[in-house]
């Protein structure tokens, strides 16, 4: 299993341009994250899809526009990119149970995309 | 207000020392806790569960409910163990909107800790 995968590892864009991050994971998990990871301040979660069509705002959502179509994949896409949103974003997965149906709620993350906005 | 706390940015030892990253949290309701750490411009890694009470690369934790710590601990540090560690916590976030409720669980990570072991 490839876990977690994401495209691009880097990219760098002008301020206004757009971009789509792609995010896949092949563990059968419902739940799906977008993390940014700034320094000093950890992760903070920018979206959250808790199974194939839903989605929902986490912290940081402002600038930022997801798509969950099937339950292997979950892009986040920048609409109008800002020197704000230079970060390392990453992809986050969880589902599962643990024995007797005890659901799990560790996460498995991507290994990040790291976007510079000039 | 949930929150966790990772009151060191850095911390700094030599190869063998004994380490201690200190993680306090603020919930109101059984948590659950969690060590990540992210290697060198690598992905995160779950490092160890409190309910599971592991240990895992020598590092163990300890829930301190009394104290609200969960902090990460292990007696002789390696070089191989320089990263960066955060602490997670597992919240339930419940949204409100008109008559229907939802909610679902997510992490609440520290700051982090950015473990150099020196050697």
């Amino acid at each position: 299993n490839a876990g977690v995968t994401q495209t691009p590892k880097f990219q760098v864009l002008k301020t206004g341009q757009s971009m789509t991050l792609q995010c896949a994971q092949d563990m059968n998990h419902n739940s799906m994250y977008w993390y940014r990871q700034d320094p000093g301040m950890g992760l903070r979660l920018i979206y959250y899809s808790a199974s194939e069509g839903t989605t929902d705002k986490g912290e940081v959502p402002n600038g930022y526009n997801v798509s969950r179509l099937n339950k292997r994949e979950f892009s986040l896409r920048l609409e109008s990119a800002a020197p704000s949103q230079t970060s390392v974003y990453f992809c986050a997965s969880r589902g599962g149970v643990r024995g007797q149906g005890v659901p799990t709620y560790e996460q498995y993350f991507g290994p990040g995309t790291r976007l510079t906005v000039t | 207000a949930q929150r966790v706390t990772q009151p060191e940015k850095l911390l700094s030892v030599f190869k063998g020392a004994p380490v201690e990253l200190k993680c306090n949290y603020s919930y109101s309701g059984s948590p659950e806790l969690f060590w990540y750490v992210q290697y060198s411009r690598q992905r995160l890694q779950l490092l160890l569960r409190h309910i599971s009470r592991e240990s895992i690369k020598g590092f163990t934790a300890d829930l301190n409910k009394g104290e609200t710590s969960f902090h990460l601990k292990k007696p002789f540090a390696q070089e191989e163990d320089s990263a960066m560690y955060y602490c997670a916590l597992r919240s339930l976030f419940t949204r409100k909107i008109y008559m229907f409720s939802g909610g679902y669980n997510k992490l609440i990570f520290g700051a982090g800790t950015r473990l150099a072991v020196h050697p």
